[in-house]
């Protein structure tokens, strides 16, 4: 089995753009797809990317995904921020027998 | 529109058992894989197990594996999960998530969650 890990927590402020990676520990990044999900305060997960670098429907394009070989990495990706995508970010991937989520990171817009 | 309600937590005492279910509406349920995934208070998800559409394939999460059962009803649009011999450290949130391509590894939908605590 494999790990994702990502930072604890990040912040920036609202208009700014703010990156949050996830990085594979054994095993390639690019041999499963990649997802990103959200989860505001208080509520459930949603689905905000998926397959790397699909938005999810309904997310705003101010939300990208992507992936780098070279660094074993995916990147979610929130440009122009507002006070809202204050949130948990979680990052999730998958092997034959197991689907493995990374730690989260705690995103606060100030 | 897609809505998926879980039932069935509560208060259990270690050793007990439970039984969780997911009301699935908005989508063709006999169509899609579905998922248990769970979140202890305060911390992260984790994946515990995912049924095919038909109901015939299912995989575990090694610390359920032996526990727990995946079931469904496609004529009643709804999903189970079983509990059994619970610990303190089943204690979470379950949430049922929507399969997103049908490989089912990856989600696209999920229930608000319904909270299962052991404890004596």
């Amino acid at each position: 089995n494999f790990m994702l890990t990502q930072p604890h927590s990040v912040s920036e402020s609202p208009g700014k753009t703010v990156t949050i990676s996830c990085t594979r520990s054994s095993g390639s990044i690019g041999t499963n797809y990649v997802q990103w999900y959200q989860q505001r305060p208080g509520s459930s997960p949603t689905t905000v990317i998926y397959e790397d670098d699909q938005r999810a429907s309904g997310v705003p394009d101010r939300f990208s995904g992507s992936i780098d070989i070279s660094s074993n990495s995916a990147s979610l990706t929130i440009s122009g921020l507002k006070t809202e995508d204050e949130a948990d970010y979680y990052c999730q991937s998958y092997d034959r027998s197991n689907k493995v989520f990374g730690g989260g990171t705690k995103l606060t817009v100030l | 529109q897609v809505h998926l309600v879980e039932s069935g937590g509560g208060v259990v005492q270690p050793g007990r058992s439970l039984r969780l279910s997911c009301a699935a509406s908005g989508f063709t349920f006999r169509s899609s894989g579905m998922h248990w995934v769970r979140q202890p208070p305060g911390k992260g998800l984790e994946w515990v197990a995912v049924i095919s559409y038909d109901g015939d394939n299912k995989y575990y999460a090694d610390s359920v594996k032996g526990r727990f059962t995946i079931s469904r009803d496609n004529s009643q649009n709804t999903l189970y999960l079983q509990l059994n011999s619970l610990t303190a450290e089943d204690t979470a949130i379950y949430y049922c998530a929507k399969d997103l391509r049908g490989g089912y590894d990856y989600f696209d939908y999920w229930g608000q969650g319904t909270l299962v605590t052991v404890s004596s």
